[in-house]
């Protein structure tokens, strides 16, 4: 494995709370990726940073929040949680800007 | 933006078979294209990748092509094993290229199945 944790592997929530998904990296890399997994859309990237503080919009990311204070943090946070955010989260980390992605295991999210 | 196209999306092969996955992209601008294996209850594992200046690239019993000009690339295991079975996902991004990282583009994944 990549180095990455993600943390909580599994959660289940109601609809309205707010939740937070955290990735942690020990590889020191410079980008990091937020995507979710659902079945026939493969993976769709929410957000993303480029460094410490820089983070930017990705395909869907309508509902979701994310902060990196830290290289080895990136946050992803769902304000009010809602049915259609049940899914499957992956945190991905890249050294460079054209190096390949590498994956977490995932943290899987219900919402009820 | 980019769209992936990935066919088949469920395969089943006998052992020793070849098993071929094929992609299409849409945005010209792209540039890489890696292939991830998936297994149950783990993250998508980086298996190979080609960037545009190559039109082949092997590693043991996988191998991936890229035809630039019809925007198509394909994911070739042979020899297939039981372990071989999987989901496998192509990508395409235009590698870093427009800022912001290695934003890839995932088709929806083929289920192989690699029966004894």
């Amino acid at each position: 494995d990549a180095g990455i944790t993600q943390s909580p592997r599994h959660k289940v929530t109601e609809t309205g709370t707010p939740v937070t998904l955290r990735c942690h990296q020990t590889e020191n890399h410079r980008y990091m990726y937020w995507y979710r997994q659902d079945p026939g859309h493969g993976l769709r990237l929410i957000h993303y940073s480029y460094g410490v503080k820089d983070t930017d919009k990705g395909e869907v990311s309508d509902g979701y929040s994310v902060s990196r204070s830290k290289t080895e943090d990136f946050l992803l946070t769902l304000e009010s949680a809602t049915s259609s955010q049940t899914s499957v989260y992956f945190c991905a980390i890249s050294a460079a800007r054209d190096s390949p992605l590498h994956f977490g295991n995932g943290t899987r999210l219900t919402v009820t | 933006g980019e769209n992936v196209e990935q066919h088949p999306s469920t395969l089943s092969v006998q052992e020793g078979d070849s098993a071929v996955i094929k992609c299409t992209y849409s945005d010209s601008a792209s540039n890489y294209f890696p292939w991830y294996k998936q297994e149950l209850g783990k993250g998508p594992q980086l298996i190979i990748d080609i960037r545009s200046n190559v039109g082949e690239k092997k590693d043991q019993r996988i191998a991936v092509t890229l035809n630039k000009t019809a925007k198509h690339f394909s994911l070739h295991i042979t020899e297939t094993q039981p372990e071989d079975s999987a989901v496998y996902f192509c990508a395409a991004s235009t590698g870093g290229v427009t800022g912001g990282g290695n934003k890839l583009t995932f088709g929806t994944g083929t289920q192989l199945k690699v029966e004894l």
